[in-house]
């Protein structure tokens, strides 16, 4: 069965400073990957989404994140955070019958 | 513009009552979806439509009950509403997927939390 895991529930980073969240997949075939990002009260928006080609992919925000099929991760990184970055980040993979499966989503904070 | 919209917003009400939540999307669209979201902000699926037809029931209990008048609209409506009901429900909408290609981005609208008292 298809899931996701993110294995990080919160994390914390200086302004300015270099993010990365992680994200851990299973599925049996090529998967699909998405990040959304949930902030404070909102729906959830993408950032970026892979389906296939350059395992390296760009997204709103600055944020970018590579695909690694030998470590099944999915990972998402922004060089510098910004305050407003503060927010629920959620992975997800594309499943069978139009699901997607979520990972339990990381809560990222940000020190002034 | 809002791409995919909800009402109402916030929802309080009584266990026992029953009550309905509205989704709207103008994004012309085929498929859409309600996500229930719990207080650890797990995101599970509840159900999707495709052109007014059921695609995905994840295992809701029958109280829940959607209904799609056109593919623009998915509402949900929930009988005797139970403390546990209480979550924040998303609803979101993507292009038809059926027959296979790449999985779209859904679009959520931002959410109705429902509270039962």
């Amino acid at each position: 069965a298809q899931s996701v895991t993110q294995p990080d529930i919160h994390i914390t980073v200086s302004e300015g400073a270099s993010l990365e969240l992680r994200c851990n997949y299973s599925y049996g075939a090529t998967p699909y990957l998405f990040w959304y990002v949930q902030s404070p009260g909102q729906g959830l928006q993408l950032l970026l989404k892979y389906f296939s080609g350059d395992t390296l992919v760009q997204g709103i925000k600055g944020f970018e994140a590579e695909f690694k099929r030998s470590q099944s991760s999915f990972n998402l990184r922004k060089p510098s955070v910004h305050w407003s970055d503060a927010a629920e980040y959620f992975c997800a993979v594309g499943a069978q019958d139009d699901k997607i499966i979520f990972g339990k989503g990381t809560r990222l904070h940000i020190l002034p | 513009d809002t791409a995919v919209s909800q009402t109402p917003k916030y929802l309080v009400t009584q266990m026992g009552n029953d009550k309905s939540i509205k989704c709207e999307q103008n994004l012309g669209h085929d498929t859409m979806y309600w996500y229930k979201q719990d207080s650890k902000k797990f995101l599970k699926i509840m159900f999707s439509y495709n052109n007014k037809e059921l695609i995905i029931n994840e295992t809701v209990p029958n109280r829940f009950s959607p209904k799609s008048p056109d593919k623009a609209h998915l509402n949900l409506h929930i009988n005797s509403l139970e403390l546990g009901d209480s979550a924040v429900y998303f609803c979101a909408s993507s292009p038809t997927l059926l027959g296979g290609g790449p999985y779209n981005e859904q679009f959520f609208g931002p959410g109705t939390r429902l509270t039962v008292l």
